[in-house]
């Protein structure tokens, strides 16, 4: 079955501390996506990725970093810069014009 | 740049119950319009889109949405609502020459026996 995978379902980090989440994709899509979701925000895009080798930010990209190296693969590391990173982190996916696709989403929680 | 409002944060309805689920966007630039449906935990699931053509939408669970362009509105609906429909639901645009999405703030329906 094609779909986006996102792993860890939760994480936890102590503070101080760099985490990487992971996403991939079995859609052979060219787009990648990272949202953050906030209660009463809804989704605010962190970076996205159009091709393999090549991303930009999004709205609120500082305290983040990411990686394209596979067509599949998208990982967002959030790291110590981040003040506030307790959230709900999705990753989606999506071919040119197209809608975009979901994973399941990661929890991310500091100690 | 495109935006979207979803001026109802919640929306309490009774099983049976007809909803609607407004949603209205701004925008400089001709605009694709979708909506997605987020169960606890859960990434989105896309409901129904607007491309082009015909302005009244199906979408999947039984809800159709409508393309207004002179309102720049594209509420959701169902006629008939389930225990089950209890989730939060999001509006988003995106303009003719990017994939990016822009959400609104979502509206979460709670269904009520």
């Amino acid at each position: 079955d094609g779909g986006i995978t996102q792993s860890p379902k939760y994480l936890f980090r102590k503070e101080g501390q760099n985490v990487t989440l992971s996403c991939e994709q079995n859609l052979n899509h060219d787009a990648m996506y990272w949202y953050r979701q906030d209660p009463g925000q809804g989704l605010r895009l962190i970076y996205y990725s159009q091709i393999v080798n090549d991303f930009q930010k999004g709205d609120i990209a500082e305290g983040y970093s990411v990686s394209r190296e596979k067509k599949e693969s998208f990982p967002l590391t959030v790291t110590s810069a981040q003040k506030n990173p307790t959230a709900f982190y999705l990753c989606a996916s999506s071919i040119e014009g197209g809608s975009e696709y979901f994973g399941p989403g990661t929890r991310l929680l500091v100690l | 740049a495109q935006s979207v409002t979803q001026l109802d944060s919640q929306v309490p309805v009774f099983e049976e119950a007809p909803v609607e689920l407004r949603c209205n966007y701004s925008s400089s630039v001709s605009v694709y319009l979708f909506w997605y449906v987020q169960y606890p935990n859960q990434g989105l699931q896309l409901l129904l889109k607007y491309l082009s053509g015909s302005t009244l939408v199906k979408g999947i669970n039984g809800f159709e949405a409508e393309f207004n362009k002179s309102q720049t509105s594209f509420h959701l609906r169902k006629p008939s609502v389930h225990i089950s429909d209890t989730a939060e639901y999001f509006c988003a645009v995106s303009g003719y020459n990017t994939d990016k999405l822009i959400f609104g703030t979502g509206t979460r329906l709670q269904v009520f026996p």
